[in-house]
């Protein structure tokens, strides 16, 4: 059964970089698609970006210039950086997985972690 | 950019009942990109549909997902007391990306 489990500070201060990793057990990181989402309090999904196990990334272009996503296939993590952070930043992200051979939808996700970014 | 538009925003049934909530895109989205998610509070979304009307595994089958092109429905054929939660459709589509709709919740009359 393949697990995701978020990982990070759960506060950061303003203007700082947020930082969170995914680390995937009970399968492969290779061939899929491992996205971040993240949900502000009480409010819908945001898709912040995908990484393909090779590297390759695809980013919101709303979030594109404060964005990084890179994987570790050795450690079977993939991570987040989010840079510049604002108290508008403040949500539960996510790590989820999605398949090409199911429509990229997002079959597996990780729990979700809260983030609150607060001097 | 895609924009998934759900409605009713709330959604008011009893036990028993059909649900039916509908998921309009702003531009033709590929069926087989079309996906539904369930979410209770405290928890991460969970893949109830996947490319419009295919059941995720464990999914029961009072769970039926239809529709194309602009326009996608998930119905639930007699709701139990553990289907009232948050639904949310989901696309991928051009430029690669992922977007949501905003939510239907479902919520116990």
């Amino acid at each position: 059964q393949v697990q995701l489990q978020e990982s990070g500070p759960g506060l950061v201060k303003p203007s700082e970089t947020l930082s969170l990793t995914c680390t995937v057990s009970g399968g492969s990181i290779s061939s899929y698609y491992w996205s971040w989402i993240r949900q502000y309090p009480g409010k819908g999904l945001e898709w912040i970006g995908y990484i393909y196990s090779s590297g390759n990334t695809n980013y919101n272009p709303s979030l594109k210039s404060r964005v990084t996503i890179s994987v570790d296939t050795s450690k079977n993590q993939f991570s987040l950086k989010l840079s510049s952070v604002t108290a508008a930043d403040t949500a539960v992200y996510y790590c989820a997985r999605g398949a090409a051979s199911s429509g990229y939808c997002l079959g597996y996700w990780g729990q979700g972690t809260l983030v609150t970014v607060s001097s | 950019e895609i924009v998934l538009t759900q409605s009713p925003g709330t959604l008011s049934l009893s036990p028993g009942e059909r649900a039916t909530l509908s998921c309009r895109a702003s531009q033709s989205v590929s069926s087989s990109y079309l996906a539904w998610y369930q979410q209770k509070p405290g928890q991460a979304p969970r893949l109830l549909i996947y490319g419009a009307s295919s059941r995720a595994t464990g999914i029961p089958d009072r769970f039926s997902g239809s529709g194309s092109g602009t326009d996608f429905t998930l119905t639930i054929s007699r709701l139990e007391p553990e289907d009232f939660a948050v639904y949310y459709c989901q696309q991928y589509g051009s430029s690669a990306m992922y977007t949501f709709g905003q939510g239907t919740k479902l919520e116990i009359k």
